[in-house]
């Protein structure tokens, strides 16, 4: 069965540090993997779509089939990037579901 | 755009009646729509998908009795919690995606709570 792991509930970095928050898969098929972002009192949003290979708000993933990973990275922190990060895995082809991660909460310290 | 709205915002019921959750697409038509339940700092459970005009699909494990979906037009899904118990108090979301479209749109969410 998919599964998409989220081993850290909360990572705490000072702004201008490097973040990484780590996100692991188990798929059969092929993957295609996603990261929401949820700001406080927001609505949770798309930030990355590893297909797209681009980069926003600074952030990218790359999707490693070897290791079934797909972990988000930012050079240099800063405070507004403190929300919940969840990882999200979609499967069950047309019908278009996700299965998400636990969710890290990411706080950029001042 | 891509807009999705749910009403109520947060809603309390009693033990054993029914309460229902709308979710509506505000700028584009959405084929499907899907709910979410999500317990405090715990992640989102998907609970079914609604097709436009289809009966829902339901999760494993998930009563769908219990739980009632609609999805009469493509802008408006339901979902009608019944008989609730404490249980049942939970944060629930939906999201919609627009045909042939991989990006699903989420709600604001619905807090309920059963007294």
């Amino acid at each position: 069965a998919q599964r998409v792991t989220q081993p850290e509930k909360l990572l705490s970095v000072f702004k201008g540090a490097p973040v990484e928050l780590k996100c692991n898969y188990s798929y059969s098929g092929s993957p295609e993997l996603f990261w929401y972002v949820q700001y406080s009192r927001q609505r949770l949003q798309l930030l990355l779509r590893h297909i797209s290979r681009e980069s926003i708000k600074g952030f990218t993933a790359d999707l490693n089939k070897g290791e079934t990973s797909f972990h988000l990275k930012k050079p240099f922190a800063q405070e507004e990037d403190s929300a919940m990060y969840y990882c999200a895995l979609r499967y069950g082809g047309a019908t278009n579901k996700l299965i998400f991660g636990t969710g890290t909460l990411l706080a950029v310290q001042p | 755009g891509a807009v999705v709205s749910q009403h109520p915002s947060w809603v309390i019921c009693k033990s054993g009646t029914s309460v229902k959750i709308e979710c509506r697409s505000l700028d584009f038509q959405a084929t499907t729509m899907f709910w979410y339940r999500q317990f405090p700092k715990q992640s989102l459970m998907l609970m079914a998908t609604s097709n436009e005009g289809s009966k829902a699909t339901y999760e494993q494990g998930v009563e769908k009795d219990k739980f009632l979906i609609n999805h009469a037009s493509l802008t408006l899904s339901t979902l009608t919690v019944t008989s609730a118990h404490p249980e049942d108090s939970s944060f629930y979301i939906c999201s919609a995606s627009a045909p042939l479209k991989y990006e699903q749109y989420f709600g604001p969410g619905t807090r309920l709570t059963v007294t």
